[in-house]
């Protein structure tokens, strides 16, 4: 089957801390993996994909397939890193995604 | 660009109607996916629509059912609704290519059955 697991509902933080969100995945082929995160009344919306293999607003995720592994983290996170974030993967059907059930990032100073 | 917009945004419905709603995309955008969104279940795929074709179907009754039109506008339709139905509807667009990559979404359309 394929899933993608976000074992935390909600992390809380705080400014300048460093930030990991774990996501887990489950599939037999070679899966595309993605985060999109969601601000507090913005549309969800593609944060990075692990092909492209860039930062973006200090993110990064590296793709580990022996552990089937994608987690998100940032070095120093900031309060307008507070938001929803969602793991998404790409299986056997290309054009679809299979979400997490997201979590909470909750950065307070 | 104009984002992807999505009709009606609220809509109150009871027991056994059926609902259309509506979705127009990203000019461009030739992709259309449709996602459920509860509390409980998360975001879950509908279907999929690219050249008015439906390419993908996830695993949901076929009281769901949708359609593409020729300029990439998209509806889906729900029909003999549930208090289950009741959700928040996603629609995303995108250049519509062999995988899913970026998915542009829209606001959503939310549903309550009562």
């Amino acid at each position: 089957a394929q899933r993608v697991t976000q074992p935390e509902k909600l992390l809380s933080v705080f400014k300048g801390a460093p930030v990991e969100l774990k996501c887990n995945y489950s599939y037999s082929g070679s899966p595309e993996l993605f985060w999109y995160v969601q601000y507090s009344r913005q549309r969800l919306q593609l944060l990075l994909r692990h092909i492209s293999r860039e930062s973006i607003k200090g993110f990064t995720a590296d793709l580990n397939k022996g552990e089937t592994s994608f987690h998100l983290k940032k070095p120093f996170a900031q309060e307008e890193d507070s938001a929803m974030y969602y793991c998404a993967l790409t299986g056997s059907a290309r054009t679809a995604l299979i979400f997490g059930k997201g979590t909470t990032l909750s950065v307070s100073s | 660009k104009a984002g992807v917009t999505q009709t009606p945004r609220y809509l109150i419905k009871t027991r056994g109607q059926q609902v259309t709603l509506s979705c127009s995309p990203i000019s461009g955008h030739r992709s259309v996916s449709w996602y459920q969104q509860t509390p409980g279940q998360g975001l879950q795929f509908l279907f999929e629509y690219f050249s008015e074709t439906q390419r993908n179907k996830g695993n949901f009754p076929g009281r769901f059912s949708g359609r593409q039109f020729s300029n990439s506008r998209s509806e889906m339709n729900v029909s003999t609704l549930e208090l289950g139905d009741s959700a928040l509807y996603l629609c995303a667009a995108s250049d519509g290519g062999e995988f899913a990559g970026e998915l542009f979404f829209g606001e959503g359309s939310r549903l309550t059955v009562l």
